[in-house]
């Protein structure tokens, strides 16, 4: 089935400590993309990625770290949590030929950082 | 301004009515539109491109206004199953790889 795969879908962690959230997908899809959606803000792009090892900034890229080593994988770190990114998190992946299909999203993780 | 503006409702309808609303967008140069459908906080769900010339699919239509810069989604004969939060996206001109939101619209059907 084809699919974009977040873990974990829940997590409580505390301020400081370095978490990683990991996102792959089986559809050998060259973009990538991290979104953050809180209430009334709607989903907001943290990262994307156009293929391996090319990354760049979207709208809220601040406090937040990606990589792109591998096409399928791209984790997204948080080197030190903070309560503002309490929040829940989605993956999403494309292909190169997708343009008129959108993105596929994850299932989401919540995340709490207390 | 936000890129992508969306009127937040909610849009209370019976089943069997027609429901119509509208999502407005700041970049002229945006090429790819889309609506999303996303249940109670769980992921967004592709519901169809929307072409230059317009498309239906079944019971929903989606337009493209360029002039006003709005699209719109139609949901004609409005089902319960209808009941969501319907996402409107934009890319940011002619970068294809930044795709924004709007908050959403939320629509309720009842019986």
């Amino acid at each position: 089935e084809a699919q974009v795969t977040q873990n974990p879908r829940y997590l409580i962690t505390v301020t400081g400590k370095k978490l990683t959230v990991t996102c792959s997908q089986n559809m050998n899809h060259e973009y990538m993309s991290w979104y953050r959606q809180d209430p009334g803000l709607g989903l907001r792009q943290i990262y994307y990625s156009m293929n391996v090892e090319v990354t760049d900034k979207g709208d809220v890229p601040e406090g937040y770290k990606v990589s792109r080593k591998e096409k399928r994988n791209f984790p997204l770190i948080l080197e030190s949590p903070s309560p503002n990114q309490t929040s829940l998190y989605f993956c999403a992946s494309r292909g190169l030929q997708g343009r008129n299909y959108g993105y596929t999203f994850g299932s989401g993780t919540r995340l709490t950082v207390v | 301004r936000k890129e992508v503006e969306q009127d937040p409702g909610p849009f209370n309808v019976p089943e069997g009515a027609t429901v119509a609303f509208n999502c407005t967008y700041s970049n002229s140069a945006s090429q790819s539109f889309f609506w999303y459908r996303q249940d109670c906080r769980k992921e967004p769900k592709l519901l169809m491109s929307v072409y230059s010339s317009g498309n239906e699919d079944g019971r929903f239509t989606a337009q493209l206004n360029r002039a006003s810069q709005y699209i719109s989604l139609l949901i004609r004969d409005s089902k319960l199953s209808d009941s969501a939060t319907y996402l409107c996206a934009v890319n940011e001109g002619w970068n294809d790889y930044k795709l924004s939101f709007g908050a959403g619209t939320t629509v309720t059907v009842r019986a």
